[in-house]
């Protein structure tokens, strides 16, 4: 498997754009998380899904924000209007759902670093 | 739930050990793991540990678990300019009101090398 992959790798826009984050998890991981990495604020859990349904938003920032996991293989996270202050590097993780995925833990994506101008 | 503590930095110079502390309160984790962060890239597996362990060794890595403490430790033998990253505790364990494979994890150690 070629790992959890995200795209883009880099995304600079324009305070107003609409900015769309995408994420491909590992085949067969029931779990889909999405996080956000500042210097400030360190790495927040902003929402995570089980088998494509979303379990737990309360990390979302504010209403701006929203994901959706269509399939077991594609989410998205939107931010609509983007402003300054949701540059960051947004992550992508994925675990499977039985007990032994416990050892591998979390794989992440390479991230997608988000700058708003 | 889970309330993980770390410390922000910890400086040392190439050759040295490097000790990475992280502190916990919910002592019914089944794993506890350490993350590695390099540079522009995502958080990496480095290793784990059976919360029925107190040691784990792995070529330059000691992991030691104080569970009466809830104090966990990641050592670094020999520490090399390319271990200069930013390395995360994580630990199993459902959050409050939601079951699964969840992790909760520290807000991570900066570790700097230097030559």
């Amino acid at each position: 498997d070629a790992g959890v992959i995200q795209s883009p790798r880099h995304e600079v826009t324009e305070m107003g754009q609409e900015v769309t984050l995408r994420c491909k998890p590992i085949s067969g991981h029931d779990y889909l998380f999405w996080y956000r990495q500042t210097m400030m604020r360190g790495l927040e859990l902003l929402i995570y899904f089980n088998n494509n349904v979303p379990i737990d938003d309360s990390g979302m920032p504010e209403d701006r924000f929203s994901a959706k996991m269509p399939n077991a293989s594609f989410s998205t996270l939107k931010i609509q209007p983007s402003e300054p202050r949701d540059s960051a590097v947004y992550f992508c993780a994925s675990i499977g759902g039985g007990f032994g995925d416990l050892l591998y833990g979390y794989t992440f994506g390479s991230g997608t670093r988000l700058t708003v101008v | 739930g889970e309330d993980v503590e770390q410390s922000l930095f910890l400086s040392v110079r190439e050759g040295d050990s490097s000790v990475i502390n992280c502190t916990y309160t919910d002592s019914s984790s089944t794993y506890l793991y350490w993350y590695k962060q390099e540079p522009g890239a995502g958080l990496q597996l480095l290793t784990y540990i059976f919360s029925n362990m107190d040691m784990k060794q792995d070529q330059r890595l000691t992991v030691l678990l104080n569970k009466k403490d809830k104090h966990l430790s990641l050592r670094i033998a020999d520490t090399q300019t390319g271990d200069s990253a930013i390395y995360f505790c994580a630990f199993s364990g459902a959050r409050p009101g939601n079951a699964g494979n969840m992790l909760t994890f520290g807000g991570g150690t900066r570790l700097m090398v230097k030559p």
